[in-house]
């Protein structure tokens, strides 16, 4: 079983659809959860991260970590074509340097 | 504003040849990585170096080096250049002590080996 898995999509939706992005991991030692995003030709950026479970709201933007089933999810409302892009969750473990990321799901808003 | 700095965006090389792929970041940062993505494989980690002069193998290092005689810039190298090694090379960096895991990247390297 891969580490970190997530659905490639491609996801498109209309402008304002309420979008949700999902991975499963299978290291229950890990403890930081990442979200990265990256535009086309570019790096990607850390959009926002969790520790533990729970959730956490920037903006438009909700992450949420459920341990118990090895779930973590990045919702977006009332999205823009600005969100056009790959998301990529990422895991942290520890002390090693080493993130593990998923594979990235692309989202294409539609204005 | 965090920079990293990678000093080609787009590389063409032969089969066979040396490559240099130069990352500079200016915020003191003591972690470099340097990663290759892939459509359907993702991201991958080919070597990091949390010191200068120190380096450690990723996942994938098989074909590759690195150099890190400064604190500020992380060389990868490919010491003889394959098809595939066609890829977008990413650098990044991070603070020794961000328990996050939270990391800045450069805006990639396109190679195409022929």
């Amino acid at each position: 079983q891969k580490e970190v898995e997530q659905d490639p999509g491609p996801l498109s939706v209309p402008e304002g659809a309420i979008v949700s992005l999902n991975c499963t991991y299978s290291n229950s030692a890990f403890q930081y959860f990442m979200w990265y995003r990256q535009y086309s030709r570019k790096g990607p950026e850390l959009l926002m991260y969790t520790y533990s479970s729970g959730n956490k709201e920037d903006g438009r933007f909700t992450a949420q970590v459920d341990k118990s089933s090895k779930y973590i999810s990045l919702f977006i409302r009332d999205s823009q074509p600005s969100d056009s892009a790959t998301y990529l969750c990422a895991i942290w473990g520890g002390s090693n340097y080493k993130l593990t990321f998923g594979k990235g799901t692309l989202l294409t808003v539609n204005p | 504003d965090v920079k990293v700095t990678q000093s080609s965006r787009y590389l063409v090389k032969r089969t066979g040849e040396k490559v240099f792929l130069e990352c500079v970041q200016d915020m003191d940062h003591e972690n470099m990585f340097w990663y290759r993505q892939d459509p359907g494989l993702g991201l991958r980690l080919i070597y990091f170096s949390y010191d200068v002069k120190m380096k450690e193998k990723g996942d994938i290092p098989e074909g590759y080096s690195v150099s890190r005689e400064k604190k500020e810039r992380f060389s990868l190298i490919l010491e003889s250049a394959s098809t595939n090694q066609t890829s977008m090379y990413l650098c990044a960096s991070s603070f020794r002590g961000a328990n996050t895991g939270e990391l800045f990247f450069g805006e990639g390297s396109r190679l195409t080996v022929l």
